[in-house]
């Protein structure tokens, strides 16, 4: 265990619906991150917060929606998505800046039918 | 823009002997920092060593070594005396050291270890 905490670890979603996603980390991180992972293809930055604030926003569509309500929570509200967004989307935190590693959650593997 | 190559995407040995990943950047930058993380099946992705540009001496962490060639944007990760927990995927990952730059990864090489 890392110290960061995702839930759910598996979701399969309608195109229709919405659902959120959530991480937790306990490392007194400052900085939350948000990737996709996709067979095949380097792990995608989505967003980056540093002290709850969004400093990072890679060119995502719209249909995902990160909050940080504070340090320690990220969740990732998913809306309208399409087949192609299923992937495996990891959550990580660090201490913002300098050498610090970057913690990774377990991921959560969300299908969208 | 920052590229990160590793050009194996699969690779095997055998127990209790050496492999070595390779890896290449792409950069303008002087000073940056490069890690290699590794994500075994179905658990969470975590770093193995990592590596300030502006050390000549290559880092070591046990039975793993880097071999970082700043000149030649090379990085690669020497697994000694491999063993069977060893097997998962390995990740290169560069970030400039400037700010809280994200890290940008490469595809990935996938490591079998054979009994």
């Amino acid at each position: 265990e890392t110290g960061v905490t995702q839930t759910p670890r598996h979701l399969v979603m309608g195109m229709t619906n919405k659902k959120s996603l959530k991480c937790e980390q306990h490392l007194g991180h400052n900085a939350m991150y948000w990737y996709k992972q996709s067979a095949k293809k380097p792990l995608e930055l989505m967003f980056v917060y540093n002290f709850k604030e969004q400093t990072e926003n890679n060119s995502v569509p719209s249909r995902f929606s990160p909050e940080c309500p504070n340090s320690s929570h990220l969740f990732l509200h998913l809306h309208t998505l399409q087949p192609e967004d299923s992937a495996l989307y990891l959550c990580a935190s660090s201490r913002a800046g300098g050498l610090y590693e970057q913690y990774f959650g377990p991921g959560t593997r969300l299908t969208v039918t | 823009a920052q590229t990160v190559t590793q050009s194996q995407p699969e690779m095997s040995v055998q127990e209790a002997e050496t492999v070595t990943l390779s890896c290449t950047y792409d950069t303008s930058e002087s000073d940056y920092y490069l890690f290699w993380y590794k994500q075994p099946p179905s658990r969470q992705m975590i770093l193995v060593i990592r590596q300030e540009a502006y050390k000549q001496q290559n880092a070591t962490e046990n039975r793993f070594s880097v071999n970082f060639q700043k000149a030649a944007k090379s990085f690669s990760l020497k697994i000694s005396d491999s063993q069977l927990g060893d097997a998962a995927m390995y990740f290169c990952a560069y970030r400039v050291s400037s700010g809280n730059t994200p890290l940008v990864f490469g595809k990935g090489t996938r490591l079998s270890v054979i009994a």
